[in-house]
């Protein structure tokens, strides 16, 4: 069975510093892994996954995340916080077909906090 | 547009009634999900469904119940069996089981409800 660490409920940056958002997971195959967003009083919104292929994917909103299998990490960076990254941060993973687990897991999410 | 919508977007229960929370999406999309969220738990899952009239339960489901009679639509009920239903919940969907083949969850704006 697969879980995912999410380390820092909140994590508290300055406008156009560095953004690090840390996941970890645990998964007994090759893992699929998530990053999605929410807003306050929305729903979720994908920024970006890894499937399979190059180990650091770029998704939205100038977003990336790299695939690191020895130190099963999915940590999520963007070299310079906005103000409208301020958000709720959930990294996901899933087993995929080869763990026989079909929907994923979600961490408890990382609260983005951005000062002017 | 296609998407997904819930309704409605509050909803007040008084202690001992059922309620049923609305979840349509024209994505034709095969699989639908409900999440609960609740503040720094994450998103926990309470039922699946990969296919119409079929539906499987998921890690919270007591005190829930779910049908899943057209492609578009998963109502979820939440009875007076459930005892803490206060919650934000979400409906997501995907083409196929996300973990099983990494595919994105596309959610709704969610519901929140609130027991008096």
């Amino acid at each position: 069975a697969q879980s995912v660490t999410q380390l820092g409920s909140h994590v508290s940056v300055s406008e156009g510093a560095l953004v690090l958002l840390r996941c970890n997971y645990s998964s007994s195959v090759p893992p699929y892994l998530f990053w999605y967003v929410q807003y306050p009083n929305q729903g979720l919104q994908l920024l970006l996954k890894y499937t399979t292929g190059a180990t650091l994917v770029k998704g939205i909103n100038g977003f990336e995340a790299e695939f690191k299998k020895s130190e099963t990490s999915f940590h999520l960076t963007k070299p310079s916080a906005h103000m409208s990254d301020a958000a709720e941060y959930f990294c996901a993973v899933s087993d995929g077909p080869a763990g026989g687990s079909y929907i994923p897991t979600f961490g408890r999410g990382t609260s983005l906090i951005v000062h002017p | 547009d296609g998407g997904i919508t819930q309704s409605p977007k509050y909803l007040f229960r008084k202690e001992g009634q059922n309620v049923t929370l609305s979840c349509e999406q024209n994505l034709n999309h095969d699989a639908m999900y409900w999440y609960r969220q609740d503040p720094g738990q994450g998103l926990r899952l309470i039922y699946y469904s990969q296919i119409v009239n079929d539906f499987q339960k998921g890690d919270i489901a007591e005190g829930y119940s779910v049908s899943r009679e057209k492609k578009e639509s998963f109502p979820l009920t939440v009875t007076s069996a459930q005892k803490n239903p206060t919650a934000f919940y979400l409906c997501a969907s995907s083409i196929e089981l996300a973990g099983g083949y990494g595919d994105t969850q596309y959610f709704g704006p969610g519901t929140r409800l609130t027991v008096l």
